[in-house]
């Protein structure tokens, strides 16, 4: 357990549709990364925000936001959804440092657009 | 921008081999770069990372070699056993935006 939770793990959707993603980072850690993999591919940057403030911006759609609360939990909100949508969205977390113990990804949320 | 990329898609070793992976990358001013591990229905897993002023780093049955001069990297394992099987990734660290960039990963499948 890397201490990131992601929630839904699974999420199937029609297009057109609006889903939201659900991060919890690691206690301590008040940065939160989103990034989508596609089939077969490496992770693509999304967004970044560190304690509710946005970041840093990625390769990210006018259709999908994100935002960070109060309590550091992060939510990735794609809107106007697309066949070529379906990927696994990562959330990632850390507390400063990059290695071992300080750039840690949740598990995912698998989204299949039908 | 960075672009990240790997020589071979899948890679296939016989159990107690040496496995050797291959990345390149674009900006010769990066200068820090991290060996991920991604099993089937998990996130990335931190294997080991060098800095730019290292050309080589050891871990456990892992080692990373940096050449700066060609933009290369390479994660060797040794005696490699079938839990090794997953996809492994080369990242770069964008140290300003503090965001990572991906090459599309290596399937390493092990034979017993």
């Amino acid at each position: 357990d890397s201490g990131v939770t992601q929630t839904p793990k699974h999420l199937i959707t029609a297009t057109g549709q609006r889903v939201t993603l659900r991060c919890s980072p690691r206690s301590g850690d008040l940065s939160v990364y989103w990034y989508q993999q596609s089939l077969d591919q490496g992770l693509q940057f999304l967004i970044q925000y560190y304690n509710g403030e946005e970041r840093a911006k990625g390769n990210i759609l006018e259709r999908f936001s994100a935002q960070q609360f109060p309590d550091l939990h992060s939510e990735l909100n794609l809107s106007s959804l697309e066949l070529g949508d379906s990927a696994l969205y990562f959330c990632a977390s850390s507390g400063g440092g990059w290695g071992l113990y300080g750039y840690t990804f949740g598990s995912g949320t698998r989204l299949t657009v039908v | 921008g960075e672009s990240v990329g790997l020589h071979l898609p899948t890679l296939s070793v016989q159990e107690g081999d040496n496995s050797i992976i291959n990345c390149a990358y674009s900006n010769s001013a990066s200068d820090y770069f991290i060996w991920y591990k991604q099993e089937s229905g998990k996130g990335p897993q931190f294997i080991i990372d060098i800095r730019s002023n290292m050309d080589k780093r050891q871990g456990q049955r892992v080692t990373v070699l940096l050449n700066k001069t060609v933009k290369h990297l390479s994660l060797q394992i040794a005696a490699t056993q079938p839990g090794d099987s997953a996809v492994y990734f080369c990242a770069v660290a964008d140290t300003g935006r503090r965001a990572l960039t991906f090459g599309s990963g290596t399937r390493l499948q092990v034979q017993p």
